[in-house]
């Protein structure tokens, strides 16, 4: 079955730090593009960051570039993004999506995140 | 990051043809295309179709994607309750290196 569950969210003051994971099972990572997108609550879709499958390409939204890093463990079939400097306009729904084939093909159930003093 | 463009909302009725759009650009749509992803609320989003008209295994063939220079349609056939939903697109844009959303578009079935 694959699955691709979410943790590590939280509620976090601003310019603090938070250290998302996103374990698979059901898929090996060397076959995927991992991304991270982001819902913020009754927005729309926004995409964070994405990484080979062998963590060799990475890429940002501008929104978070310098702030934000995405990682993979092959070994653990672990996906992360660390996040520093929060801001309140992070606050959202963070998921975890595989891209295989095409597109986003996999995704978590999400972990939230809220920034607030 | 500038994104994709699409109507906020459409409503049809029943069991009628509900056709939406998205607009991009060269650097994104009119270069690789785009990907549709259907979202029920309170869930997270389901792929639809990726590269204007490959549909992932499961996904009806009511649904279907084409695309016209920097513009993408999805287009879905017999409307039926379980069809409304935010749309959204997607694609890479190789100007950016990076993925752009549309705002996505919110589909009544009346």
């Amino acid at each position: 079955q694959v699955q691709l569950v979410e943790s590590g969210g939280g509620v976090a003051q601003p310019g603090r730090s938070l250290r998302l994971s996103c374990a698979a099972s059901g898929i090996r990572f060397r076959n995927y593009v991992m991304h991270w997108v982001r819902q913020a609550p009754g927005k729309g879709l926004e995409w964070v960051s994405c990484i080979s499958h062998d963590g060799s390409g990475k890429y940002y939204a501008d929104s978070v570039k310098g702030r934000f890093t995405i990682s993979i463990d092959d070994s653990k079939n672990t996906l992360y993004l660390q996040v520093n400097s929060l801001r309140p306009e992070d606050t959202a729904v963070y998921h975890c999506v595989g891209e295989g084939g095409g597109a986003f093909d996999i995704w978590g159930q999400g972990t939230v995140v809220i920034v607030s003093s | 990051q500038a994104g994709l463009t699409q109507p906020p909302s459409v409503s049809k009725g029943l069991r009628q043809t509900a056709t939406l759009t998205c607009t991009g650009n060269s650097n994104n749509v009119g270069d690789l295309g785009a990907a549709w992803l259907q979202q029920h609320q309170g869930h997270p989003p389901k792929l639809l179709s990726y590269r204007n008209n490959n549909r992932p295994s499961g996904i009806s063939e009511r649904l279907s994607a084409s695309r016209s220079g920097n513009t993408v349609s999805l287009t879905i056939t017999g409307l039926q309750p379980e069809d409304e939903a935010d749309y959204y697109c997607s694609a890479w844009d190789s100007s950016l290196s990076a993925w752009v959303f549309g705002g996505g578009t919110k589909l009544t079935v009346l």
